[in-house]
């Protein structure tokens, strides 16, 4: 198994630029997520998915739109891009329910806004 | 979601134990400690989680207090790719984890 990938590994967006960040998981996983991290803090959740066809706001949605039309895939989109975007995005993945499961996340998107 | 409240930087030497400690106060009955660590610029890596009781993996152990409002990760024989930032989280039943500024663990030589 691959786990959970990301693309871009970077990205630099000029201010009003639209990307999509994408993350795909082959583990069969209903749960995914967004988070993005700023110099020095912790990670804060943006979006997230508990199955294809269902999102909700994390902590921080406001400037960023998910979807979730397959288990596998995840993306999250930028509509038009600020510096206050300039971050890592890391997207994670994991079962719901049962004790023991464990989140994975990926390799993390770096993302420059001028 | 209860908040979490842990020391911003620990240091250990290589081959002790890690004691990380964490203070969870308002935590209510369904929600979970979950520890998580970031080493350097890569994705957060689980590490262990419980409800109430003591538990143990490979990785490491994790000792939640009797009240529930407090717990602590131990790494028993730490080594230099330990040095991580350590997240303790509490969750509830969404299935939403939230991180905070975690512990910085240097390990030393």
């Amino acid at each position: 198994n691959a786990g959970v990938t990301q693309t871009p590994k970077f990205q630099v967006l000029k201010t009003g630029q639209s990307m999509t960040l994408q993350c795909a998981q082959d583990m069969n996983h209903e749960y995914m997520s967004w988070y993005r991290q700023d110099p020095g803090m912790g990670l804060r959740l943006i979006h997230y998915s508990v199955g294809a066809g269902i999102t909700d706001q994390g902590e921080v949605p406001n400037g960023y739109n998910v979807s979730r039309s397959t288990t596998e895939d995840f993306p999250l989109r930028l509509l038009s891009a600020a510096p206050s975007q300039t971050s890592v995005y890391f997207c994670a993945s994991r079962r719901t329910g049962g004790r023991r499961e464990t989140q994975y996340f990926g390799p993390g998107t770096r993302l420059l806004v001028l | 979601d209860a908040k979490t409240t842990q020391p911003p930087s620990m240091d250990c030497a290589e081959g002790r134990a890690a004691n990380l400690p964490c203070n969870h106060s308002t935590i209510s009955g369904n929600e979970y400690v979950y520890w998580y660590r970031q080493i350097h610029s890569q994705g957060p890596q689980y590490i262990i989680h419980g409800l109430k009781n003591n538990e143990t993996n490979e990785m490491a152990s994790l000792i939640i207090t009797e009240d529930r409002k407090s717990s602590t990760l131990i790494l028993p024989h730490a080594t230099l790719r330990d040095t991580a930032v350590y997240y303790c989280i509490v969750s509830d039943n969404t299935d939403k984890l939230i991180f905070g500024t975690g512990t910085r663990l240097q390990v030393f030589p």
